[in-house]
């Protein structure tokens, strides 16, 4: 099955100062890439996502990269805030059913 | 329009109690997930139903039962409760070809002793 490494585990950046996060996947076949930020205590909330077929997405300060032939893919965070403290995890669905599977998260804590 | 429903949002069991975790959706949507979640992790697809009448296992089965009990509802069995089952576990639903992941519940906390 498919299988989602993320790195770094944490990451500490000034605030105004840009935040990268990488992702990893197993399965070449793999064609929908969604970013989730988590709060303490609360649900996943799905903040961008990159189909297959495309090689980078916006959305305001937010950004993601897709590389199929090296299977990872990255988020871009810029001009970094104290509200984007939090915790960021990758997915990846495999070919196999409509289903994902999820990297580690990694800790993202901005300083103000 | 309330999106994914959890119900409890909070249980202590004692090891070797059984529970249901209810999960329902008024979405519309085929597809609905159980993952759980252990402290500092990511998620784990435990079982997941691709459509009303289908269910599968996914990553970390072992332990749980699930029925989909209509489209609508999507429930988690812990037969027999064992400590390394303390988790917050999230339901989840989508349908194929929308953005994936987007409609997860608020999530169950769940200690077992």
């Amino acid at each position: 099955g498919e299988n989602v490494e993320q790195h770094p585990s944490t990451l500490s950046v000034q605030e105004g100062d840009s935040a990268v996060i990488k992702c990893t996947y197993s399965d070449s076949a793999s064609n929908y890439f969604p970013w989730y930020k988590q709060e303490l205590g609360k649900r996943p909330q799905l903040i961008i996502d990159i189909r297959s077929n495309v090689g980078e997405k916006k959305d305001q300060r937010i950004a993601v990269t897709l590389n199929k032939t090296a299977k990872h893919f990255s988020l871009h965070i810029t001009e970094t805030q104290p509200e984007d403290s939090a915790v960021y995890f990758c997915a990846a669905r495999g070919a196999a059913g409509n289903k994902l599977t999820f990297g580690g998260g990694t800790r993202v804590l901005v300083k103000p | 329009n309330a999106g994914v429903t959890q119900t409890p949002k909070f249980q202590v069991l004692k090891t070797g109690q059984s529970m249901t975790l209810q999960c329902a959706q008024d979405m519309n949507h085929n597809s609905m997930y159980w993952y759980r979640q252990d402290p500092g992790m990511g998620l784990r697809l435990i079982y997941y139903s691709a459509s009303e009448g289908t269910t599968d296992k996914g990553e970390v089965p072992n332990g749980y039962n699930v029925s989909r009990l209509n489209k609508r509802e999507f429930s988690l069995r812990l037969e027999s409760a064992a400590p390394s089952q303390t988790s917050v576990y999230f339901c989840a639903s989508s349908e194929p070809g929308e953005r994936l992941g987007e409609h997860f519940g608020d999530g169950t906390r769940l200690s077992i002793l």
